[in-house]
């Protein structure tokens, strides 16, 4: 199993850019979350879907942000337009199993600099 | 509203010392706590997952405790290598849920020969 897979690892940007971050999920697993680290603020969660349907977006910081999550395998975290604000690193986890008892597994991270 | 607290927020040790690092919570109507792994760079790793009917969970040298009363958890380490260095981080579910986990800011460990 290769994992949760992001891309890109890493972004450079222009303010105003759009941004899109993609995850592919570990096969199988039903819940899919995106979450921003920030030395200021650490972890955060944005957003969560399960079996591909948002169940909380009270994370995601403006209307400037969203996600989508088309099929179980891939979701997209867009930013649009971007902001120097918006730099950190983007995880993506995914998990299964029971309520309580599943495991967040997480991608790599991307890491996003707008300038 | 949960929150979640790491202490201490640094540490420096020798090879071979044993550790304690420390997590709190502030609500105790937990389902299960986690203790990840953050390599510099990286992405965080799962390393313990103690359930809230569980009081400690171990895996090689690491042993973690729940003492959900108190709103408590630690981690220990025994023998520490130079491997171990990384940042530990705690995570519990959000109040009233289950799959939404908050963390806490981490203690970054540094482990020297």
């Amino acid at each position: 199993d290769a994992g949760v897979i992001q891309s890109p690892r890493h972004e450079v940007t222009e303010m105003g850019q759009e941004v899109t971050l993609r995850c592919k999920p570990i096969s199988g697993h039903n819940s899919l979350f995106w979450y921003r680290q920030t030395m200021m603020r650490g972890l955060e969660l944005l957003i969560y879907f399960n079996n591909n349907v948002p169940i909380d977006d009270s994370g995601m910081p403006e209307d400037r942000f969203s996600a989508k999550m088309p099929n179980a395998s891939f979701s997209t975290l867009k930013i649009q337009p971007s902001e120097p604000r918006d730099s950190a690193v983007y995880f993506c986890a995914s998990s299964s199993g029971a309520p309580g008892a599943n495991v967040l597994t997480f991608g790599a991270g991307s890491r996003l600099t707008v300038l | 509203k949960q929150e979640v607290t790491q202490i201490p927020a640094a540490l420096s040790v020798p090879e071979g010392e044993n550790l304690v690092l420390n997590c709190s919570f502030t609500d105790s109507a937990i389902y299960n706590l986690q203790w990840f792994r953050q390599d510099p760079g990286k992405g965080l790793t799962s390393l313990l997952l103690i359930q809230s009917s569980q009081r400690e969970q171990t895996s090689g040298r690491l042993n973690a405790s729940l003492d959900k009363s108190s709103g408590r958890s630690t981690l220990y380490i025994a023998a520490s290598q130079p491997g171990d260095s990384a940042t530990y981080l705690c995570a519990v579910p959000f109040s009233g849920g289950y799959n939404k986990l908050i963390f806490g800011a981490g203690t970054r460990l540094a482990v020297h020969p």
